[in-house]
């Protein structure tokens, strides 16, 4: 079992949907991320949190500690938002910053 | 500026060539890290320079070989690839630094990649 879970693997969606993409993930983190890569493309960093909620125009994250549980919402989806989207935690007390990647999401936004 | 640069943005190599892969910020960051990424997979994580030293070596293969100049270079030297070592190499930044009674980690910025092919 993956230390950092990812549901859906892929997801369709219409233009003006709200999405929701989740993250499990079963280590003690300092901090969790959700990560943009679009496709052939570079990473993006969307959110790091390390509690409650963060909101970025039409993006949200949320995180439960105690459950071990982060999502990220979109609202009024857009044809620009397919990509993937990638959760990572941080690797509690390692000796420097060292990710544990999720196996992404790959979006796809229809007009 | 809150950038990672990388160059080249492709690269085509044969497996005799020795090319290198460059990656600069100027965001201050004393923490810089190479991954590999292959298609349809997470990054992997293949080295971390921590002050301009390396701190995590991956067991990546030699035939890769790492270089932190000064605090805002990083490259990686390539000689003697194999075609499976094509892939999108990413590099990315991070403060890094440890501040008493504050968070241990700290957000990776990342650059956009460099996409190898190994003839």
């Amino acid at each position: 079992k993956n230390e950092v879970e990812q549901s859906p693997q892929n997801l369709t969606a219409q233009e003006g949907e709200f999405i929701t993409i989740n993250c499990s993930y079963s280590v003690g983190i300092s901090a969790l991320h959700w990560l943009q890569q679009h496709p052939g493309g570079g990473i993006v960093s969307l959110f790091m949190l390390s509690s409650g909620k963060k909101k970025h125009g039409r993006l949200i994250a949320t995180i439960n500690i105690q459950e071990k549980h982060s999502s990220l919402h979109i609202t009024a989806s857009h044809p620009r938002d397919s990509a993937v989207y990638i959760c990572a935690v941080g690797d509690y007390g390692g000796a420097t910053n060292k990710l544990i990647f999720g196996t992404g999401t790959l979006l796809a936004v229809q007009p | 500026d809150t950038e990672v640069t990388q160059t080249p943005k492709h690269l085509v190599m044969g497996m005799t060539n020795k090319k290198s892969l460059k990656c600069e910020q100027h965001m201050g960051h004393r923490a810089m890290y190479w991954y590999k990424q292959k298609a349809k997979k997470p990054p992997e994580l293949m080295f971390v320079y921590s002050y301009e030293k390396l701190s995590i070596n991956e067991s990546v293969p030699s035939r890769f070989s790492p270089e932190c100049p000064n605090s805002s270079l990083l490259n990686l030297h390539l000689h003697a690839l194999q075609p499976e070592d094509s892939a999108l190499y990413l590099c990315a930044s991070s403060q890094d630094s440890v501040v008493a009674g504050g968070p241990l980690w700290n957000e990776q910025f990342f650059g956009p990649g460099t996409r190898l092919t190994v003839l």
